[in-house]
C-alpha cells in the first residue's frame, strides 16, 4: 500500500513569492491534514480537509490556504511569502479524524 | 485552546538503558494521546497510542501510561537500542486536530 506522498521535496521561494505544496493520502483515507515543522517549534497545526471542506484551521494567517480535490488529494498555498515561513511542511491523512494520523515525508521550503 | 508541554527536550542513554518521556496537557476533554517517532528526513511515525478509558498500554519494549486525573502521560521505552535514536512528539487531541509537544531527541549510545 502506497503512503501519503508529498511534492516537491524541496522547495526553493523569494520572499513575496506564492508557494504550492501538493499531498496525496493513503487510498481510502477521506481526511487530509497539513502541518508546519519549524526549527524548534514542534509540529503546529495549520489545516484540515475532509470530503473536499476544510473542516478546521490552526492559528496562522489567511495567506495559508489550500483545498482538497474529489480524488481527496491535497494542496496547500502559501501567498506573499516571509523569511518565517521557512520550515518542513507535512500533509498527514487518516481514515478517522485525527486517529491513526499517518504523515507523508514532507516538502522542506525555503524563503530568501 | 490544548497546550501540550514534553520534557526533556533532549535525552542520551547507554544502550540496554530505558527511556521516559513525559507529557503534560492543559485540555481535560481530550481523550486520545498518541506518540510519534521521526528520523533524520523522514515524516513523524506513529509508534503507539492510548485513549482515555486506559490507563497503561504495551507494545514490545514501548510503553505508554495516561493519568487522566494529573493530566498527563509518559512513553517508556526499556532495552533501547541505537535504532531507537530519534526525536520522539507526544500529542494530545485537541476537539478536531491532533496539538504536539515540541519534541524530545533521544540519543542512544552503544
Amino acid at each position: 500500500e502506497a503512503g501519503v506522498t508529498q511534492s516537491p521535496t524541496h522547495l526553493i521561494k523569494t520572499r513575496g513569492q506564492q508557494a504550492t505544496l501538493r499531498c496525496s493520502p493513503i487510498s481510502g483515507h477521506t481526511s487530509v491534514y497539513w502541518y508546519q515543522q519549524a526549527l524548534g517549534l514542534g509540529l503546529q497545526f495549520l489545516l484540515w480537509y475532509d470530503e473536499g471542506e476544510e473542516r478546521n484551521r490552526g492559528n496562522f494567517p489567511p495567506r495559508f490556504s489550500g483545498r482538497q480535490f474529489p480524488n481527496y488529494s491535497s494542496e496547500l498555498n502559501v501567498n506573499a511569502l516571509e523569511l518565517e515561513d521557512s520550515a518542513l511542511y507535512l500533509c498527514a491523512s487518516s481514515y478517522d479524524h485525527f486517529y491513526g494520523y499517518t504523515f507523508g515525508s514532507g516538502t522542506r521550503l525555503t524563503v530568501v | 485552546g490544548e497546550n501540550v508541554e514534553q520534557h526533556p527536550s533532549t535525552l542520551s542513554v547507554q544502550e540496554g538503558d530505558s527511556a521516559v518521556i513525559k507529557c503534560t496537557y492543559s485540555d481535560s476533554a481530550s481523550n486520545y494521546f498518541p506518540w510519534y517517532k521521526q528520523e533524520l528526513g523522514k515524516g513523524p511515525q506513529l509508534i503507539i497510542d492510548i485513549r482515555s478509558n486506559v490507563g497503561e498500554k504495551k507494545d514490545q519494549r514501548i510503553a505508554v501510561t495516561l493519568n487522566k486525573t494529573a493530566k498527563h502521560f509518559s512513553l517508556h521505552i526499556t532495552e533501547t537500542q541505537p535504532e531507537d535514536s530519534a526525536v520522539y512528539f507526544c500529542a494530545a487531541q485537541a476537539g478536531t486536530a491532533l496539538i504536539f509537544g515540541k519534541g524530545t531527541t533521544l540519543s542512544v549510545s552503544s
